[in-house]
């Protein structure tokens, strides 16, 4: 089955510099890749997500990369601010299911 | 449209109980995904339901299982609780279930087993 692999597994940038979180996965059939970012004690929100016909899609400061031939996509987020720290989660699918990567904690530093 | 919705959001139960989970999809989605997330393991899939059928499991044993309704609720339910089974259990739903298809996720069950 799929395997999802997301480094690092903790990030801390100062404020107003900007955060890369990678992924690899292992199935080539997956054609989707969401990235959720869940904040303590709270539900994961998906923040932004690339189909494998794309290469790069970017929402304001979060951007999503994907390089099929790798198989690996990173999420990269400009100009980070406090509010930007929480975990974040990239996803791929594979056998019709969505597989997790197991988090990178991000810390802003102010 | 209203979120998805999981009852009840904290359990405590003890080892050799069973409980069940319940989650309420977003109006109109018809496919509710179950997760178990832990500290160490990040997000596993438990199971997917789609027009009241499992169509995808995970790799848990068979004391955790779950049924949809007619109405595309949802239920989970774990027999003979073991301590290792203290997780945040997640639910999503999506429209229709297909791979691409966006998740929404709701609050969770937090479960504790002492």
């Amino acid at each position: 089955g799929e395997n999802v692999e997301q480094h690092p597994s903790t990030l801390s940038v100062q404020e107003g510099d900007s955060a890369v979180i990678k992924c690899t996965y292992s199935d080539s059939a997956s054609n989707y890749f969401p990235w959720y970012k869940q904040e303590l004690g709270k539900r994961p929100q998906l923040i932004i997500d690339i189909r494998s016909n794309v290469g790069e899609k970017k929402d304001q400061r979060i951007a999503v990369t994907l390089n099929k031939t790798a198989k690996h996509f990173s999420l990269h987020i400009t100009e980070t601010q406090p509010e930007d720290s929480a975990v974040y989660f990239c996803a791929a699918t594979g056998n019709e299911k969505l597989t997790f990567g197991t988090g990178t904690r991000l810390t802003i530093i102010p | 449209k209203a979120g998805v919705t999981q009852t009840p959001r904290y359990l405590i139960k003890t080892r050799g109980q069973q409980v069940t989970l319940s989650c309420s999809p977003i109006s109109g989605h018809r496919s509710v995904s179950w997760y178990q997330q832990t500290p160490g393991q990040g997000l596993q899939f438990l199971f997917e339901y789609f027009s009241e059928t499992q169509r995808n499991k995970g790799n848990f044993p068979g004391r955790f299982s779950g049924r949809q309704f007619s109405n595309s609720r949802s239920e989970m339910n774990v027999s003979t609780l073991e301590l290792g089974d203290s997780a945040l259990y997640l639910c999503a739903s999506s429209l229709d279930g297909r791979a691409a298809d966006t998740q929404y996720f709701g609050p969770g069950t937090r479960l504790t087993v002492l």
